[in-house]
């Protein structure tokens, strides 16, 4: 099945303790995305990559990093969390010459 | 990209149709008119795009007004796993940013 795999579903971790949520998709996508969802804020952006090796800025990649070595695995990194990076995380993929986003199912993360 | 204006909630009875308008009078000529929706805090799915003629899949119509302007997006047939929030979005397929921008959505809520 085509799909967008994140990992883990819920985290909850304490400040400062670094983690990584995984991303894989198995549909050979060019194009990845990290987004996070907040109440009244909507979806934004926080890194994208447009193929192995090309990484760029969303609207708010304070506190992230990613990398982008295989083409299916695009994770998202935390350094150091912090409460303010509590959220819904959303990883997308789209093919270059494609129009819809396939989004993953989520992964709620809680940091105290 | 385009900034789209939605009403915030709208409610359909099952088994008639849905159908929910969009607002994007500043479109571009070169922007998309795309629908995706969000089933309570999944990844959202995208539903249909369209440029400017009207549109069809196995999901829903989109039908895109002649001067552009606003569309609508038909669910035919609405059931009660249709209850989501639906976001309407305009955007250039391969704007340098690569970013969707989700605004504040429609909420439909589909009745028994």
């Amino acid at each position: 099945e085509a799909q967008v795999t994140q990992n883990p579903r819920y985290l909850i971790t304490v400040t400062g303790k670094k983690l990584t949520v995984t991303c894989s998709q198995n549909m050979n996508h060019e194009y990845m995305s990290w987004y996070r969802q907040d109440p009244g804020l909507g979806l934004r952006q926080i890194y994208y990559s447009m193929n192995v090796e090309v990484t760029d800025k969303g609207d708010v990649p304070e506190g992230y990093k990613v990398s982008r070595k295989e083409k299916r695995n695009f994770p998202l990194i935390l350094e150091s969390p912090s409460p303010n990076q509590t959220s819904l995380y959303f990883c997308a993929s789209r093919p270059q010459g494609g129009y819809g986003y396939t989004f993953g199912s989520g992964t709620r993360l809680t940091v105290v | 990209d385009a900034k789209t204006t939605q009403p915030p909630s709208m409610d359909c009875a099952e088994g008639r149709a849905a159908n929910l308008p969009c607002n994007h009078s500043t479109i571009s000529g070169n922007e998309y008119v795309y629908w995706y929706r969000q089933i309570h805090s999944q990844g959202p799915q995208y539903i249909i795009h369209g440029l400017k003629n009207n549109e069809t899949n196995e999901m829903a119509s989109l039908i895109i007004t002649e001067d552009r302007k606003s569309s609508t997006l038909i669910l035919p047939h609405a059931t009660l796993r249709d209850t989501a929030v639906y976001y309407c979005i305009v955007r250039v397929v391969w704007n340098a940013g690569n970013m969707l921008t989700f605004g504040g959505g429609t909420r439909l809520m589909v009745k028994p």
